[in-house]
């Protein structure tokens, strides 16, 4: 199975920053890697697919890059609602998921 | 509107078995794979199975291997998760979701916990 290793495990935020979040595969997903968030009590919810392709009705401040191993999410102004968990899957061979990325108020 | 609504949880006893279904509407669900996803309690998002949108094929992580069994209905639009031999680590909230290839839309998920 591919693991997804994401880093860090909590981010701590303020309002307004521009953050990035890291997602590693232990071999080559191409750019088979998708980002999803979850806020308490709620499903998960897609937030780029393809590494780097945007979703309709996900606010312009998401977005992700990288291809092969790489990946990161970066979030250009952090609001008080992207408190979340951000997990990355990987879709080029049966799916996995990362352990996830909790990002919280500093 | 993309909709997913499951239903069949509940509490089981080790070793017993249990059916959850996932109803969809607002899309051609003849036209997508499915999937199961589920999340212990506290814990991460796992991959549990997927089946093509005809049925002709199916997918499973390993720990369910030969113990789960996922089946569509397209006339019903409804996708389905039988679930045999359960043991207290199939505790958890599954969740529906449309595979293409990302999970796109996801239902509202059901528990299931496994417990004597």
């Amino acid at each position: 199975d591919v693991v997804l290793t994401q880093s860090p495990a909590t981010l701590s935020v303020t309002p307004g920053e521009r953050i990035s979040l890291s997602c590693r595969a232990s071999e080559s997903v191409d750019t088979y890697l998708h980002w999803y968030q979850q806020k308490p009590n709620e499903s998960p919810r897609l937030l780029i697919k393809y590494a780097s392709q945007s979703i309709s009705g996900i606010p312009s401040r998401f977005s992700g890059s990288g291809s092969g191993t790489d990946f990161t999410l970066s979030i250009n102004g952090v609001e008080l609602e992207d408190l979340s968990i951000y997990y990355c899957q990987q879709g080029n061979s049966l799916p996995t998921f990362g352990s996830g990325t909790k990002l919280e108020i500093k | 509107e993309v909709q997913l609504v499951e239903s069949g949880g509940g509490l089981v006893q080790p070793g017993r078995s249990m059916k959850l279904s996932c109803a969809a509407s607002g899309f051609t669900f003849n036209n997508y794979d499915m999937a199961w996803v589920c999340q212990a309690p506290k814990k991460g998002l796992e991959w549990v199975a997927t089946i093509s949108y005809d049925g002709s094929s199916t997918y499973y992580r390993d720990s369910v291997k030969g113990r789960f069994t996922i089946s569509r209905d397209n006339a019903k639009s409804t996708l389905y998760l039988q679930m045999d031999s359960l043991r207290s680590e199939d505790t958890a909230t599954y969740y529906c979701a449309r595979h293409y290839p990302a999970f796109d839309y996801w239902g509202q998920g059901v528990m299931v916990t496994v417990s004597s």
